[in-house]
């Protein structure tokens, strides 16, 4: 069964770095994923597609700051010099033949 | 600019019916497959359905089978979700959601979105 895996809080200080994990399960270590940010009250906004090489492709407008990677199973979103507008809810997504999969998400706080 | 935007959300009975549409603009609509995916209050994303761009192919989540119809109009560059025989769990916000690679089917992710629309299922 195609899951994905994340953890459900993050935090971090202005300025600083935080890094997010998302985990797919057994058996789905070469997928890629999406990772999507949704602020408070606001749809979710595209940031990148990440393959399993750690290639990525960024949506439009998204800052360096904003990098991913890969290590197996895991599927990384690294937020570096945190911003106060960086404070909000991370999802990755996945998808087989004709579904979706998404993660819980990670409620990201910057201190 | 690419926009989506929502409408027709509402407050409905068990067991009534609402049609969700999604307009769009800044893109050929007709050249990319959609995707419904909701959101119940304080929840997280839950796929609900997606469309080829010709309207031709379309899958749905096992929680809405049966009960949801995807569709699009080209012409009007609007996507639809008729949503029936709805249930208090049904309720949620609803976003429509744009496939970021031409042509390509299934819809495998997203680079735009919309605000959604909120439907709240309550006798």
């Amino acid at each position: 069964q195609l899951v994905l895996t994340q953890s459900p809080s993050a935090s971090a200080s202005l300025g600083a770095s935080v890094k997010l994990t998302c985990t797919l399960s057994s058996g789905h270590s070469s997928y890629a994923i999406a990772w999507y940010q949704q602020q408070p009250e606001k749809g979710p906004r595209y940031l990148m597609k990440l393959n399993s090489d750690g290639s990525d492709i960024k949506g439009d407008g998204i800052p360096d700051r904003f990098s991913g990677s890969s290590s197996g199973a895991e599927r990384y979103l690294t937020i570096s010099s945190l911003q106060s507008e960086d404070e909000a809810d991370y999802y990755c997504q996945t998808w087989d033949t004709g579904f979706w999969v998404f993660g819980g998400g990670t409620k990201v706080t910057v201190l | 600019e690419v926009q989506l935007l929502e409408s027709g959300g509402g407050l409905v009975q068990p067991g009534g019916s609402l049609r969700l549409s999604c307009a769009a603009s800044g893109f050929i609509f007709g050249n990319y497959a959609m995707t419904w995916v909701r959101q119940a209050p304080g929840k997280g994303l839950e796929w609900v359905s997606s469309i080829s761009g010709s309207g031709d192919g379309t899958y749905y989540a096992d929680s809405v089978k049966g009960r949801f119809t995807i569709s699009r109009d080209n012409s009007k560059s609007t996507l639809y979700l008729q949503v029936s025989s709805l249930r208090a769990e049904d309720t949620a916000v609803y976003y429509c959601a744009k496939e970021r690679i031409i042509r390509q089917w299934p819809h495998i992710y997203s680079d735009y979105w919309g605000q959604g629309t909120l439907v709240t299922v309550s006798s």
